[in-house]
């Protein structure tokens, strides 16, 4: 069964500083990957994804993900972060069924 | 492009009646829809599938009878739910992935803007 793990279920990070947000996944075959962000209240929306090609891939809002297939890995960077990225970070997992991650929520200090 | 709504974004409702979501993709075809809940501090979880003109697939666990689906059209798919409690209350998300002939992957989905349910 497929699966995702964020690791980190809060972090902070002051503005300008640079993110990381950590995910792990389990796929039985090539993953679809996905990092989506939901504001207060809201829904997703979709920063980037990965199906094949490039493993480093590049999103909105500046953020980019790599895809490391030996570390089942497929982190969510960002060099400078703005006040406005506070929000909760989903990483998914899937085709068709997506699977998503119990959301990692940044906290962006001045 | 590829945006998704739902109507109401907000709705309060007394224990024992029905509440009718709506899903609607405005600017493309969703030959797919998927409505999700969410609770408080926690992720998404997957409570059907639904193929325009054909039944919503459930997942396990989740109430055929209580939450009923509808997917007339490729545009809209409705949630219902029926004699809803105060468990019920919840965030309830859809989402509409977008077809393109020929295209090869996955289908993207796309999100609604969400829906807070309270029952009283």
């Amino acid at each position: 069964a497929q699966s995702v793990t964020q690791p980190d279920i809060h972090i902070t990070v002051s503005e300008g500083a640079s993110l990381e947000l950590r995910c792990n996944y389990s796929y039985g075959a090539t993953p679809y990957l996905f990092w989506y962000v939901q504001s207060p209240g809201q829904g997703l929306q979709l920063l980037l994804k990965y199906f094949s090609g490039d493993t480093l891939v590049q999103g909105i809002k500046g953020f980019e993900a790599e895809f490391k297939r030996s570390q089942s890995s497929f982190n969510l960077r960002k060099p400078s972060v703005h006040w406005s990225d506070a929000a909760e970070y989903f990483c998914a997992v899937g085709y068709q069924k997506v699977t998503f991650g119990t959301g990692t929520k940044l906290q962006v200090i001045p | 492009g590829a945006v998704v709504s739902q109507h109401p974004s907000r709705v309060i409702c007394k224990s024992g009646t029905s509440v009718k979501i709506e899903c609607r993709s405005l600017d493309f075809q969703a030959t797919t829809m998927f409505w999700y809940r969410q609770f408080p501090k926690q992720s998404l979880m997957l409570m059907a599938t639904s193929n325009e003109g054909s039944k919503a697939t459930y997942e396990q666990g989740v109430e055929k009878d209580k939450f009923l689906i509808n997917h007339a059209s490729l545009t809209l798919s409705t949630l219902t739910v029926t004699s809803a409690h105060p468990e019920d209350s919840s965030f309830y998300i859809c989402s509409a992935t977008q077809r393109k002939k020929g295209q090869q992957g996955t289908d993207t989905q796309y999100f609604g803007p969400g829906t807070r349910l309270t029952v009283l």
